[in-house]
């Protein structure tokens, strides 16, 4: 049973724009999110983080919103770079720094130059 | 501050044998976390060691079994290998498990075939 989805296995988006990647979760008792970026022959980086108390958090050139009520958060990526093209991948957990993180199926984007 | 590294990159058995995967966390970490990854997948927890002992379990059989030591690196053994352990797995490190946030820093993982 697949708590977190990621609907889409691809995205491809043109160098400056806009990448907007999506997430859904099933569960209500997860209260923490991440997304990590996974380039080819490396393992998943960390890259940005919300706690279900808030319902946006920024850095640099990621935001991620969480919309708790459709149990859904989504990463933005302004403007977008094409050393952005990896594997996205939203991940979940039931308590804030809990380890055993839930992991999405991921989406590849490709930011074209 | 050294990485998370895992050994063996790439390994293939055969289905019945057994296999062992070794990570070294980053300095400092005092928790590891193993998952796999099947392909076209995510990652799936598998299980977490805190002062090396096995503290939380995925949807894993007991063949996967694990060990953590003094120096805070970790194994990863698999008994009775079937066709569908073939899979990336990972191996994650952090510092204590509680009050973070929730970070995980991996490895480049093992590749492990069983034909």
């Amino acid at each position: 049973d697949q708590q977190v989805k990621q609907n889409s296995p691809s995205l491809s988006v043109q160098e400056g724009r806009i990448s907007i990647l999506n997430c859904d979760y099933t569960n209500s008792m997860f209260d923490y999110f991440l997304w990590y970026k996974k380039y080819p022959a490396e393992g998943p980086t960390f890259l940005i983080s919300i706690s279900s108390i808030k319902d946006k958090n920024e850095d640099g050139r990621f935001t991620v919103f969480l919309n708790k009520s459709a149990k859904h958060l989504s990463l933005h990526i302004v403007p977008s770079q094409p050393g952005d093209s990896a594997v996205y991948f939203c991940a979940a957990s039931g308590q804030t720094g809990a380890n055993n993180l839930f992991f999405g199926t991921g989406t590849r984007l490709t930011v074209i130059p | 501050e050294t990485g998370v590294t895992q050994s063996p990159t790439h390994l293939i058995k055969t289905r019945g044998q057994q296999v062992t995967l070794r990570c070294s966390s980053q300095s400092g970490h005092n928790t590891v976390s193993w998952y796999q990854q099947a392909l076209g997948q995510g990652p799936q927890f598998i299980f977490q060691y805190y002062r090396e002992e096995e503290n939380g379990r995925g949807n894993f059989p007991p063949r996967f079994s694990g060990l953590q030591f003094p120096n805070y690196s970790s194994e990863l053994n698999v008994n009775a290998l079937e066709l569908d352990d073939s899979a990336l797995y990972l191996c994650a490190s952090s510092r204590i498990r509680t009050g973070n946030t929730g970070e995980l820093f991996f490895g480049e993982g093992s590749r492990l075939t069983v034909l």
